[in-house]
C-alpha cells in the first residue's frame, strides 16, 4: 500500500518569493509521483507527474519537482511566485503494481501583494 | 463533452434519505473513479472502475455505498440511508486506464452532498 505526507497544511508567502511544498511518501513498491492543483471553484487538474527517466520534471508555469528516491521525497517548488499560483497543491502517489491514486492532505498556498 | 461532467453540483438531502450522484466520463476513457473529500482534506478513493467492472472498491467505507457503470461510460455512486457524516464533495475522474502510461486523471468539479 502507498501513502503520502503533506508536512504543511497552510504555507504563506509573498509575490515573487521562492516556496516551497513538502511532499514524503510511503511505498513497498515502485511508485509514480503526482502533483494536483485546485484553484479556488475549480476542479483538480494535474500541474506535473513523474513516471520515469529524469528525476526532475517541470510544469509549464514555472513549477519543478524532485523525485529523490532515498528521502522517499517529491517536493514541488517555485523560485518566484505570482498572486494567481494561491490554491490547494495535492501530492499523489500510485504504485507500479496499482490503477489507485493516493492523495495526501494537501498544502494550501496563499501568495499575497 | 469535452470534460468530466458530474450532476448533481449540489445535492442537500435529509438524515436517512437516499442519494444518486452521477458521471459522465471523456469519452473513450476506460477508467473511472470516484473519490470523496472532505473539508480541509485531500480526496479520498472510494472506488476505481476499469470498463464495465469494479476493478477496486476497497476504499467503499461501507455497504451503505454503491457504484454501477453498466454501460463502461456513465456511473452512478449510489449512498443508501444518508448520514450527516456523508457531508462532502464526491469527486469523479477517467482516464485512458493504461497503467503503464501517463497515470493522469481528469477530474470533474465534484457534487456537494449535505446532508441536513
Amino acid at each position: 500500500a502507498q501513502s503520502v505526507t503533506q508536512l504543511d497544511s497552510q504555507v504563506p508567502v509573498f509575490e515573487e518569493a521562492p516556496v516551497e511544498l513538502r511532499c514524503n511518501y510511503s511505498s513497498s513498491v515502485s511508485v509514480y509521483l503526482f502533483w494536483y492543483v485546485q484553484y479556488p471553484n475549480q476542479g483538480l487538474q494535474l500541474l506535473l507527474k513523474y513516471l520515469s527517466g529524469s528525476t526532475l520534471v517541470e510544469s509549464i508555469n514555472g513549477f519543478e519537482a524532485e523525485f529523490n528516491k532515498s528521502q522517499t521525497s517529491f517536493h514541488l517548488r517555485k523560485p518566484s511566485v505570482h498572486i494567481s499560483d494561491t490554491a490547494e497543491y495535492f501530492c499523489a502517489v500510485r504504485g507500479y503494481n496499482t490503477d489507485k491514486l493516493i492523495f495526501g492532505t494537501g498544502t494550501r498556498l496563499q501568495v499575497f501583494p | 463533452g469535452a470534460g468530466v461532467s458530474q450532476t448533481p453540483s449540489n445535492k442537500v438531502t435529509e438524515k436517512g434519505k437516499y442519494v444518486e450522484l452521477r458521471c459522465d466520463p471523456i469519452s473513450g476513457h476506460t477508467a473511472l473513479y470516484w473519490y470523496r473529500q472532505s473539508l480541509g482534506q485531500g480526496p479520498e478513493f472510494l472506488i476505481y472502475f476499469q470498463g464495465t467492472g469494479a476493478a477496486d472498491d476497497s476504499g467503499l467505507p461501507n455497504d451503505r455505498f454503491f457504484a454501477v457503470r453498466p454501460e463502461g461510460s456513465v456511473s452512478t455512486l449510489k449512498i443508501q440511508r444518508t448520514e450527516r457524516g456523508d457531508s462532502a464533495v464526491y469527486l469523479c475522474a477517467s482516464s485512458l486506464g493504461n497503467r503503464a502510461g501517463t497515470g493522469e486523471l481528469f477530474f470533474g468539479e465534484g457534487s456537494r452532498l449535505t446532508v441536513l
